[in-house]
């Protein structure tokens, strides 16, 4: 059965620094891959997403993930953390064929000033 | 165009009651979703539909009923509450006029059972 795997259900970045979530997927047929981010109190909004082409995918507020199908990964990330990107982050697959989307657990990001 | 609309945004119910959690779209989207989140265990599938009048059950469907009578709703029936099910719920759609690629959540609704 195909699944995502999120590591670190916390994770904890210093305001300026580098954000790397990681997000791998087992599938023996790329699917489509996502990555939602959750705020406080709120509901899921999309992040970015990668179906086809190109492997580099950007997505809103400075954040890109890239497709590596050899590593069967997806891993998210953003040059220089914000306070504003505190969150919780999943990532989530889903086959072409369907509608069902395949969650990971999530991780929370977590900025210190 | 107001997308995915859950009601009520909180609920505080008692053992036993029963309720119907509000999910209504206006994507004209065929696929509709349920799913409870639950600290550390992320998102998971109650119930959904691929269309009006067809409903099929997901990971944890227990104590859960849901119909689909028209496109736009998908209404989700706690029978009897238990405090197992306290729980922030999602509706979710995807669509092909929406590239059947991107999931469109509601705010949620945190249910409380005591």
């Amino acid at each position: 059965a195909q699944s995502v795997t999120q590591l670190g259900s916390h994770v904890s970045v210093s305001e300026g620094a580098l954000v790397l979530l990681r997000c791998n997927y087992s599938s023996s047929v790329p699917p489509y891959l996502f990555w939602y981010v959750q705020y406080p109190n709120q509901g899921l909004q999309l992040l970015l997403k990668y179906t086809t082409g190109a492997t580099l995918v950007k997505g809103i507020n400075g954040f890109e993930a890239e497709f590596k199908k050899s590593e069967t990964s997806f891993h998210l990330t953003k040059p220089s953390a914000h306070m504003s990107d505190a969150a919780e982050y999943f990532c989530a697959a889903k086959k072409d064929s369907n509608y069902q989307l395949i969650w990971g657990a999530g991780t929370k990001l977590i900025i210190k000033p | 165009n107001a997308g995915v609309t859950q009601t009520p945004k909180f609920q505080v119910l008692k053992t036993g009651q029963s309720m119907t959690l509000q999910c209504a779209q206006d994507m004209n989207h065929e696929y509709m979703s349920w799913y409870r989140q639950d600290p550390g265990m992320g998102l998971r599938l109650i119930h959904y539909s691929v269309g009006a009048g067809i409903t099929d059950q997901g990971e944890v469907p227990n104590g859960y009923n849901v119909s689909r009578s028209t496109t736009e709703d998908f209404p989700l029936r706690l029978l009897s509450a238990a405090p197992s099910q306290t729980s922030v719920y999602f509706c979710a759609t995807l669509g092909k006029l929406s590239g059947n690629t991107e999931a469109f959540f509601g705010q949620g609704t945190r249910l409380t059972v005591v």
